[in-house]
């Protein structure tokens, strides 16, 4: 079975900008999270998508937007880039629709840069 | 919201040292996670904790959850060069779904 994926697995932009990263669920996989991993704050909680329908969300600015699509596929967009956005981006699947067993599968992640 | 925290930030070993790190958290928690990122790398899940009290062996590693479901502990026998890495411990924001809150994770270094 492949693995999660996503794209671009690196990509620059400059403040004020936006930018859309896409994940591809392993497949048969319905629920997807996303993370925002830096230096300063680990690994940060962003939303979660299951069934086209986004089950839980972090403590984000509305700038960061996430969707999914009926292929479980999903993409997240941040708006107005500013310098702090710079993170690796890791997006996340699981088979199950939640409970006490499940396991997230990591894609490789997108390093957003900031310029 | 919950919290999660985790000890030592750092550490560092002579291959072939023992290995520990520890998180605590103020509630009681359903379960717990713990998951390995390898440098460069994405994090890969290690296993799950649900029982009070619970151990759980996986060749050199060791996982435990309290008795009190507070507190969770990973331990490495005997550290290989291979065991670097940043461990992470997770928790279920909520029964509802699967999303995460991470602790702020132990970089491990091993130097042989």
């Amino acid at each position: 079975k492949a693995g999660v994926t996503q794209t671009p697995r690196y990509l620059i932009k400059t403040r004020g900008q936006q930018v859309t990263l896409s994940c591809s669920p392993i497949s048969g996989h319905r629920s997807v999270s996303w993370y925002q991993q830096t230096p300063g704050q680990g690994l940060q909680f962003l939303f979660e998508y299951f069934s086209e329908t986004q089950r839980n969300k972090g403590n984000f600015p509305g700038r960061f937007s996430g969707r999914q699509f009926s292929n479980s596929r999903s993409e997240m967009n941040v708006s107005t880039l500013e310098l702090g956005d710079s993170a690796l981006y890791l997006c996340a699947s699981s088979s199950l629709s939640g409970g006490n067993y499940n396991e997230q599968f990591f894609g490789p992640g997108t390093r957003l840069t900031v310029l | 919201g919950q919290q999660v925290m985790q000890i030592p930030q750092y550490q560092h070993v002579q291959e072939g040292e023992d290995f520990t790190t520890y998180c605590n958290s103020s509630t009681t928690l359903s379960n717990i996670q713990w998951y390995k990122q390898r440098p460069g790398g994405h994090p890969v899940f290690l296993i799950q904790l649900v029982k009070s009290g619970e151990v759980k062996k996986q060749k050199r590693l060791t996982f435990q959850f309290g008795e009190a479901k507070k507190n969770s502990s990973l331990h490495i026998t005997a550290t290989q060069t291979t065991d670097v890495g940043t461990y992470f411990c997770a928790l279920l924001i909520n029964q509802a779904g699967t999303a995460l809150i991470f602790g702020k994770g132990t970089t491990l270094s091993v130097s042989s």
